[in-house]
């Protein structure tokens, strides 16, 4: 398949174990975040959102932490899984506009 | 699969040609997004509609870049007199006004390459 990108950190990991990616944002005037994952050959892919008067939102084995002190966004994937093997792309929303603002990716590599 | 479709996958043309892509959003989705990314980035904002209006257009957006949505639902995308700096993944996303971009889903992508 193609590759989403050639040039991304790079987080190893191993199967079963935790993850943690990270994102620093800018923008203190964003009122969501989101989290995506893109597999190769593929669009992004939603995962969990948070809004800013938030700092803690879980889902299944996801959870998403928000320290607005510092502006600083962070995925934590529990067990992970093969299939958690993918580009991982943070993403903020500003309340004045109807767009996502990506940042930087991490890819993910999951060692069985 | 999300239901937001794209055609072509992938498109590879000489430099000054015109390309035009096509996304088919989710149905009901009054929405559409057009976002480009380029390898090791993000993808980044083009422009987006809101049924048949084109309501905001990013910088990127050249001149030689122009996208409709003639009756509220595919949308095109055409580039003309394409240069290798327009080789990317062109994404298309869709959504269900209020709930906006938070609730958008993306399409597969059309990666152009222009030699």
């Amino acid at each position: 398949g193609e590759s989403v990108g050639l040039h991304l950190p790079t987080l190893s990991v191993q199967e079963g174990d935790n993850s943690i990616i990270n994102c620093a944002y800018s923008n203190s005037a964003s009122d969501y975040f989101i989290w995506y994952k893109q597999e190769s050959g593929k669009g992004p892919q939603f995962i969990i959102d948070i809004r800013s008067n938030m700092d803690k939102r879980q889902g299944q084995r996801v959870t998403v932490l928000l320290n607005k002190t510092v502006k600083h966004l962070s995925l934590q994937i529990a067990a992970t899984q093969p299939g958690d093997s993918a580009v991982y792309f943070c993403a903020e929303i500003r309340t004045a506009g109807n767009k996502l603002t990506f940042g930087g990716g991490t890819r993910v590599l999951v060692k069985p | 699969d999300t239901g937001v479709s794209q055609d072509p996958r992938h498109k590879i043309t000489k430099r000054g040609q015109n390309v035009t892509f096509r996304c088919d959003p989710i149905s009901e989705h009054n929405r559409l997004y057009w976002y480009r990314q380029t390898l090791g980035q993000g993808p980044e904002f083009l422009t987006y509609f809101q049924n048949e209006a084109q309501l905001e257009k990013s910088r990127l957006l050249s001149d030689r870049f122009s996208a409709e949505r003639p009756k509220g639902s595919f949308s095109t995308l055409e580039i003309q007199r394409t240069e290798q700096g327009d080789s990317a993944m062109y994404l298309c996303a869709s959504s269900l006004a209020p709930g906006g971009v938070t609730e958008a889903f993306f399409g597969q992508g059309t990666r152009l390459t222009v030699v």
